[in-house]
C-alpha cells in the first residue's frame, strides 16, 4: 500500500541555519504530496502542498519540490528561526483509492536553539 | 473563527470504561475525520465521513464507534476503554476530498489506566 517515510528526529539545529527534513514516499499513480507542521500543544495545520510532479510548494520560507523521480518531497528553509520549533509530517493523498485521506509520516522533530 | 473544537481536552479512564470524544466544526465541511497520534508513530486514521448519516472505517477501527447525526458533529465513542487506546485524539475536517487540506482539532489527549 501507499507510504511515506520521513527522517528520524529529533532534529536540533541553531538560529538561521539550514533545513532539510528528508521525505519519500510509495504510491500507485500520481499522489499528492503536503507537509503539515504541528506546534506544541497544537493540532497540525497545513504548510505547504503540491499536486504534480515538479511542483514546488512554498510556504513561511519553507518549500519542497515534488520529484517523482525519486519519490521524493524533501521539506527546506534556507534560515530556521526558533519559532520553527515544532513536529514536521510529510503525508500524500491517493484520490484514486481513498476518500480524500492522508498517509503521514511518523513525524519529524524540530527544535531551534538561539 | 472557531474551526474544528474538540472537547475534552484531557481524560482518564479507568479500564473498561467508555466516554465519547466531542468534535464540532462550524466551517460547514462534509468531510470528517478521527485520528489518533501515538508517540513516534504518526497519525493513523480511526474513522470518517463524508457527510451526515454517512461513516465508514479507516485504518484502526476498532474499539472505537462515531455517528454523523448533523455536518457539524462527529462523535467518536469509545467502548470498554482499554490501556491499547491512550493516545491523542484528533479531529479533522475537510471541505472537499480532493484538496488534502485538513483543518485540525487541537486534540484530546486521553489515558486508559
Amino acid at each position: 500500500g501507499d507510504s511515506v517515510t520521513q527522517m528520524e528526529g529529533p532534529v536540533t539545529l541553531s538560529e538561521e541555519a539550514f533545513l532539510t527534513i528528508n521525505c519519500t514516499y510509495t504510491a500507485t499513480g500520481y499522489p499528492s504530496l503536503f507537509w503539515y507542521v504541528q506546534y506544541p500543544g497544537e493540532g497540525l495545520q497545513l504548510l505547504l502542498k503540491a499536486t504534480k510532479a515538479d511542483d514546488k510548494g512554498s510556504n513561511k520560507g519553507f518549500e519542497a519540490t515534488y520529484r517523482k523521480e525519486t519519490t521524493s518531497f524533501h521539506l527546506e528553509k534556507g534560515s530556521v528561526q526558533v519559532s520553527d520549533s515544532a513536529v514536521y509530517f510529510c503525508a500524500l493523498a491517493n484520490y484514486g483509492g481513498s476518500q480524500g485521506n492522508l498517509i503521514f509520516g511518523k513525524g519529524t522533530k524540530l527544535s531551534v536553539k538561539p | 473563527n472557531a474551526g474544528v473544537t474538540q472537547t475534552p481536552k484531557f481524560r482518564i479512564l479507568k479500564i473498561g470504561q467508555s466516554m465519547t470524544l466531542q468534535c464540532a466544526q462550524d466551517m460547514n465541511h462534509n468531510y470528517m475525520y478521527w485520528y489518533r497520534q501515538d508517540p513516534g508513530m504518526g497519525l493513523k486514521l480511526i474513522y470518517y465521513s463524508v457527510g451526515a448519516g454517512i461513516t465508514d472505517k479507516g485504518e484502526v477501527p476498532n474499539g472505537y464507534n462515531v455517528s454523523r447525526s448533523t455536518t457539524e458533529d462527529f462523535p467518536l465513542r469509545l467502548e470498554l476503554a482499554a490501556p491499547s487506546q491512550t493516545s491523542v485524539y484528533f479531529c479533522a475536517s475537510s471541505r472537499t476530498a480532493n484538496t488534502g487540506e485538513l483543518f485540525f482539532g487541537e486534540g484530546s489527549r486521553l489515558t486508559v489506566l
